[in-house]
């Protein structure tokens, strides 16, 4: 069964710090990686798509990761500002099926 | 704002009844899936649709049901009504009819809270 599990479940830090968040994933066969942020009460945004052959991208202050072999990514924050703040969803898709597996999310506090 | 719209943005029934949810595509985008997202989960994937035919279907009862609109807009139906139901609902559209294989990114609608009491 397709799986995508992230971690930690939420997180706080301070504004200005750095962090990083975990997504292990059993999709397969893998096709491409994705790193959504959602606000309270909003639909999730694109932060980052990464495939197969590729194993870092950066938007921003964002930058993810993938380890294809140990089906592993992540997602490094740096800076941190308070609108930040939110919940950080990995989607993994399979290049054989009709959709995408979703992550349960990390949730994200920065405090001033 | 992603271009893509949904509505109504909050909405209450009651258990048995039957709901309608709409949604707007980015303009140029001809594929739409539907998400249901509760509480502190991610979204969980309803159906796909690309060029009004259904394109995919997750694991839901026949009881959700879908559109797709020449002009690519949609509606998701929700027959009977149940406690469970209670989530934010999310369309997302992309381009391409894009299947999760593929790169096209997805923009998703701010989504509809319903709540079923």
């Amino acid at each position: 069964k397709n799986q995508v599990e992230q971690s930690p479940q939420s997180l706080i830090i301070l504004e200005g710090k750095n962090c990083t968040l975990q997504c292990n994933y059993t999709v397969s066969p893998f096709s491409n990686l994705r790193w959504y942020k959602q606000d309270t009460g909003r639909g999730p945004v694109s932060l980052t798509i990464m495939t197969f052959s590729e194993n870092t991208k950066s938007n921003g202050r964002y930058t993810a990761t993938l380890d294809a072999d140990t089906k592993q990514s992540s997602l490094h924050i740096t800076a941190s500002q308070l609108s930040d703040s939110a919940s950080y969803i990995c989607v993994v898709s399979a290049t054989n099926a009709g959709k995408s597996t979703f992550g349960d999310g990390t949730t994200l506090t920065v405090k001033p | 704002e992603t271009g893509v719209t949904q509505s109504p943005t909050h909405l209450i029934k009651t258990r048995g009844q039957q709901v309608t949810l709409r949604c707007s595509s980015q303009s140029g985008h001809n594929t739409v899936s539907w998400y249901q997202q509760a509480l502190g989960q991610g979204p969980q994937f309803i159906f796909q649709y690309y060029r009004e035919e259904e394109n995919g279907r997750g694991n839901f009862p026949p009881r959700f049901s879908g559109l797709q609109f020449p002009n690519y807009s949609s509606e998701l139906n929700v027959n009977a009504l149940e406690l469970d139901d209670s989530a934010l609902y999310l369309c997302a559209s992309s381009s391409g009819g894009a299947t999760s294989g593929s790169q096209e990114t997805q923009y998703f609608g701010p989504g509809t809270r319903l709540l079923v009491l």
